[in-house]
């Protein structure tokens, strides 16, 4: 089974712009969650959802969006970049979300805001 | 409030002898536990996990404790090698919340010296 692939992998974005990040599940995975990872910090969680509704949502401020397809596939937007949104936006993937489920994670879009 | 912290930025050993590494958390309310390792440039991956009616659960060299009562994991690797070098994160979900919204602690980089 092909792994969850995040596009791009890099992106430079200047301040005041909006990005769009994609993810792509592991096959028959149907929940995704989105998490921000800062230099030294733990993964910060964003959102989840399953079957295209978001189940949860994390502390971050409404800047940030996300959504889910039909197919599971995964985008999260920014609006209104700011400095500190400079991180790295890992997506991981399990097949219900179930309490306890091993996430399966992409390797991440690092995106630097300037 | 971090609910879920690792208080050892950084950990070395010798190749061949025992990693520990430590993970403490607040929530009375996370059923389960898992480690995660990552290297560089590439997302997290599931090592082991434990749930909150277990007190240890091994998988090879890899073995979780768990103390409830002092609220305290800890991951034991034994013998270390030096693949296994990299950032090791800790973990919690409830079950009411889902896995999706994990909390991790901030991480330990374990270097294991040949």
């Amino acid at each position: 089974k092909a792994g969850v692939t995040q596009t791009p992998r890099y992106l430079i974005k200047t301040r005041g712009q909006q990005v769009t990040l994609s993810c792509s599940p592991i096959s028959g995975h149907r929940s995704v969650s989105w998490y921000q990872q800062t230099p030294g910090q733990g993964l910060q969680f964003l959102f989840e959802y399953f079957s295209e509704t978001q189940r949860n949502k994390g502390n971050f401020p409404g800047r940030f969006s996300g959504r889910q397809f039909s197919n599971s596939r995964s985008e999260m937007n920014v609006s209104t970049l700011e400095l500190g949104d400079s991180a790295l936006y890992l997506c991981a993937s399990s097949p219900t979300g179930a309490g306890g489920s091993p996430l399966h994670f992409g390797n991440g879009t690092r995106l630097t805001v300037t | 409030d971090q609910q879920v912290k690792q208080n050892s930025p950084s950990l070395s050993v010798q190749e061949g002898r025992i990693s520990i590494l430590n993970c403490d958390y607040t929530n009375s309310m996370f059923d389960y536990f898992l480690w995660y390792k990552k290297y560089p440039a590439e997302g997290p991956t599931f090592l082991i996990s434990i749930s909150s009616i277990k007190d240890k659960n091994e998988d090879g060299r890899f073995t979780v404790f768990l103390n409830k009562s002092a609220k305290h994991l800890s991951l034991h690797i034994v013998p270390s090698q030096p693949g296994d070098s990299a950032v090791y994160f800790c973990a919690a979900s409830a079950f009411e919340t889902n896995a999706g919204k994990s909390t991790f602690g901030d991480g330990t980089t374990l270097t294991v010296k040949p």
